[in-house]
């Protein structure tokens, strides 16, 4: 089975902390995600990798970045975290035409 | 229009009985479908895909896909409390990028 783990499963954090959500997946998959979902609004695709160091925007980048350095790992960063990213945070992986399989989520709350 | 739509419920179905949830994409070369199950405070679980026209059966549920009509659904037969989620639609579109719906609230009532 594939295996996504996400580091933290509850984050709290204060306002304009940098704040890194960690990603880590077991199945060398070369497609790696960072999704938010919000009540009402479902889930939101932040940003998203296809390979090692390549990099590209979702529908929601603003006020985040990421990082992949290893194909295992895809590391979500808020520069200055706000309230209003205060969300459950998922990280996701793939390959090819499979379905996307997601970790366990963070739930980040920002004070 | 939304790439994927889905009837956001709540809906509520006697235990035993069926539950059918559906969705609706705009991306008339979408190819790819899933139906995800999310519990309360949980990340989603893959609980069926769906590739072509007709019926797939896994145990008590059942999707159903309808390219010409651009629909997809589930049936969950002789339902349990513990089927008792938030049912997420998943469409992989001709850009290879996913889309999901907002999720139908399901409750099954003992």
């Amino acid at each position: 089975d594939v295996k996504v783990t996400q580091s933290s499963r509850y984050l709290v954090k204060r306002t304009g902390e940098k704040v890194f959500l960690e990603c880590v997946q077991d199945m060398d998959h070369e497609n790696m995600f960072w999704y938010r979902q919000d009540p009402g609004l479902g889930l939101r695709l932040i940003y998203f990798s296809y390979d090692v160091k390549m990099k590209e925007k979702g529908d929601i980048p603003e006020g985040y970045s990421v990082s992949r350095e290893k194909k295992e790992r895809f590391s979500l960063i808020l520069e200055s975290a706000s309230t209003n990213q205060t969300s459950m945070y998922l990280c996701a992986s793939r390959t090819g035409p499979s379905p996307l399989h997601f970790g366990n989520g963070t739930r980040l709350t920002v004070t | 229009q939304k790439e994927v739509e889905q009837n956001s419920g709540p809906l509520s179905v006697p235990e035993g009985a069926i539950a059918s949830l559906n969705c609706t994409y705009s991306d008339r070369g979408s190819q790819s479908f899933f139906w995800y199950r999310q519990y309360s405070g949980k990340s989603p679980e893959l609980i069926m895909s769906i590739y072509s026209n007709g019926d797939k059966e896994d145990g008590r549920f059942t999707a159903q896909l309808n390219k010409a009509s651009q629909y997809v659904s589930l049936l969950i037969r002789d339902s349990q409390p513990s089927d008792s989620a938030t049912y997420l639609c998943a469409v992989l579109n001709t850009g290879n990028q996913f889309y999901f719906g907002t999720g139908t609230s399901l409750t099954v009532i003992p």
